[in-house]
């Protein structure tokens, strides 16, 4: 069965440093997304690309944050200069279009010391 | 905000019986529904889903109910298993694709 994968599994970073968080979603999904859960609570939405474009973003979602395409199988989040707070779970999620649902990614737990 | 709302967020239930999980949103525009299962350090699994056009959905053992007038929905697990233990949040797509909002989620626990 098809799945959505990430890597790293675990990235731990130093404050001020870059990151990068990679998703391959499912082949034939046009939606892309990524979430992210800070220890204890809710899963949080961050943004939503599609047709090589960002659709959707929240207000965590800021200039600290990008998210790209780089080629047909890849979907990346960059954070520039990461914080201690963006310390969490980052999961990536694709949708084919077709129906609502989101299928997730195992996620990559982000370590900001 | 609170759109979609889980108030429970611990339940436990014996092996073999019924487990409910109850969840409310706010959000009147919201016309579609889905429950995800999280396992610790896994993302969420999508479980099952439901329309607005629709007042129950059933997957083999798993069955969710939509009370649109009471912004209600709730999931039944039965017969309830070991490996059900897990989180389960209640979640709602906005429109055209766009996010997905989750509900604070409620730790079931099933007992052998």
């Amino acid at each position: 069965e098809p799945e959505v994968t990430q890597t790293p599994s675990h990235q731990v970073t130093q404050m001020g440093q870059e990151v990068i968080l990679r998703c391959v979603p499912i082949s034939n999904h046009l939606y892309f997304y990524w979430y992210r859960q800070i220890l204890g609570q809710k899963v949080e939405f961050l943004v939503s690309f599609y047709n090589n474009e960002i659709s959707e973003k929240s207000e965590i979602f800021d200039d600290q944050f990008s998210v790209e395409r780089p080629d047909g199988s890849n979907f990346t989040l960059k954070i520039r200069s990461t914080k201690l707070e963006d310390s969490a779970m980052y999961f990536c999620a694709s949708a084919n279009g077709v129906s609502y649902e989101q299928y997730f990614g195992p996620g990559t737990r982000l370590t900001v010391t | 905000d609170q759109q979609v709302k889980q108030n429970s967020p611990s339940l436990s239930v014996q092996e073999g019986r019924i487990s409910i999980l109850n969840c409310d949103y706010t959000n009147s525009m919201f016309d579609y529904f889905l429950w995800y299962k999280k396992y610790p350090a896994e993302g969420p699994t999508f479980l099952i889903s439901i329309s607005s056009i629709k007042d129950k959905n059933e997957d083999g053992r798993f069955t969710v109910f939509l009370n649109k007038s009471a912004k209600h929905l709730s999931l039944h697990i039965v017969p309830s298993q070991p490996g059900d233990s897990a989180v389960y949040f209640c979640a709602a797509p906005g429109g055209g694709y766009q996010k997905v909002t989750f509900g604070t989620g409620t730790k079931l626990q099933v007992i052998p």
